[in-house]
């Protein structure tokens, strides 16, 4: 079983559509979760951080984070052409006595117009 | 705050060449990480840097190292230099204070192996 895996893609939605990205992981101490926007041709961009269990939301971009299930989702409200990209998953796992990234395998997003 | 810069933004070695890449990390920030990313393997760990001494290292071969200055820049040196090394290379830098690891990666030098 991979660390952090998330739904295969590509993931394609039409404009003004929810997007759904999950992702789940193994380790159970995992401490800190990310979403990532990756765009094709550049570095990713950190979009989201949720600590705690429940929703985060910020502008049209909503994580949820549920621990007891290993869990966690990104929802795109309003789906916008300038949202298609790879998004990563990041998990923060307690490993020896310092944090670890782990990063998922990514999932493409196609907005459609 | 200037974010993460990368340098060289673009490289052709040839192979069994060496090569290094520098970063420099956000004002601030003590941690730096560097990961290989393909098409293939996505994104994958290399080693992290904290006030100069790497505390995390991933699976890569004994040719990939770094080191950490005491500004917190950073540089990383592949040996040897074999065609599978082509990727992008990214560096990120975080204030790793806390549970937050929030991660911000620069734009990331692109290696080409021939």
């Amino acid at each position: 079983q991979k660390e952090v895996e998330q739904n295969s893609g590509p993931l394609s939605v039409p404009e003004g559509a929810i997007a759904s990205l999950n992702c789940t992981y193994s380790d159970r101490v995992s401490q800190s979760f990310f979403w990532y926007r990756q765009y094709s041709g550049k570095s990713p961009e950190l979009i989201m951080s949720i600590y705690s269990n429940g929703d985060k939301e910020d502008g049209r971009f909503t994580a949820q984070l549920n621990k007891a299930s290993q869990y966690v989702s990104l929802l795109i409200r309003d789906s916008q052409p300038s949202d298609s990209a790879t998004y990563l998953c990041a998990v923060s796992s307690l490993k020896t006595s310092y944090d670890k990234v782990i990063f998922g395998p990514g999932t493409s997003l196609s907005v459609i117009p | 705050k200037a974010g993460v810069t990368q340098t060289p933004r673009y490289l052709i070695k040839t192979r069994g060449q060496q090569v290094t890449l520098s970063c420099s990390p956000i004002s601030g920030h003590r941690s730096v990480s560097w990961y290989q990313q393909t098409p293939g393997q996505g994104l994958q760990f290399l080693f992290e840097y904290f006030s100069e001494t790497q505390r995390n290292k991933g699976n890569f071969p004994g040719r990939f190292s770094g080191r950490q200055f005491s500004n917190s820049r950073s540089e990383m040196n592949v040996s040897t230099l074999e065609l599978g090394d082509s990727a992008l290379y990214l560096c990120a830098s975080s204030e790793s204070r806390g549970r937050s690891y929030e991660q911000y990666f620069g734009p990331g030098t692109r290696l080409t192996v021939t």
